[in-house]
């Protein structure tokens, strides 16, 4: 079985400042890895994904994810954020092999202030 | 290309009635995933459907159904309301082709309420 884990529950910053989210899973088999963002009262956009190659993938808006198999690990980062970035953002695991079920952590809240 | 719309947005039901919700799949995709998503939760996935036919399920209990129709849009059915039920109800579609893996993209969600 699959899970994962998200570090932080809430991540407040300043606008134009970098910021990591935190994405830990747990998996006996090879997994996809995606992360998710949700604007309020809306569904779930991708922001990118991790299937195979090379360990840092680039999504839209200028994030970007670093896979590391050693510490099962999948960080979110952005080096300068926005404060139309203020959203929840989910870390999600697939197995690779069978299914399109996500799973999902419990979610960061990314709070962007002037 | 219309994406994934769901119906309706919002529903309010009373303990012990049961519900349907309504999925609309993008267009050329030919499965359906249901997530149950309480709130300050990350999504949980109740089932999929391929073809018509369920080939996935989370750890829901059988009052929890659904239906994928020839058009391959997709019903969620929940019987027996129960409080704990109050969610967003995200339906996600992808095309499914020889077991490669192909992204979901999800609907707004229903935003069920059981008082």
């Amino acid at each position: 079985a699959q899970s994962v884990t998200q570090l932080d529950s809430q991540v407040p910053v300043f606008e134009e400042a970098p910021v990591e989210l935190r994405c830990n899973y747990s998996s006996s088999v090879s997994v996809y890895l995606f992360w998710y963002v949700q604007y309020p009262n809306q569904g779930l956009q991708l922001l990118l994904k991790y299937l195979s190659g090379s360990t840092l993938v680039k999504g839209i808006n200028g994030f970007e994810a670093e896979f590391n198999k050693s510490q099962t690990s999948f960080h979110l980062r952005k080096p300068s954020v926005h404060i139309s970035d203020t959203a929840e953002y989910f870390c999600a695991v697939r197995h690779n092999q069978a299914g399109t079920a996500l799973i999902f952590g419990k979610g960061t809240t990314l709070s962007v202030s002037s | 290309e219309t994406g994934v719309t769901q119906s309706p947005t919002h529903l309010i039901k009373t303990r012990g009635q049961q519900v349907t919700l309504r999925c609309s799949s993008q267009s050329g995709h030919n499965t359906v995933s249901w997530y149950q998503q309480a709130l300050g939760q990350g999504p949980q996935f109740i089932f999929q459907y391929y073809r018509e036919e369920e080939n996935g399920r989370g750890n829901f209990p059988p009052r929890f159904s659904g239906l994928q129709f020839p058009n391959y849009s997709s019903e969620l059915n929940v019987n027996a309301l129960e409080l704990d039920d109050s969610a967003l109800y995200l339906c996600a579609s992808s095309l499914a082709s020889g077991g490669l893996y192909n992204e979901q993209f999800f609907g707004p969600g229903t935003r069920l309420t059981v008082l």
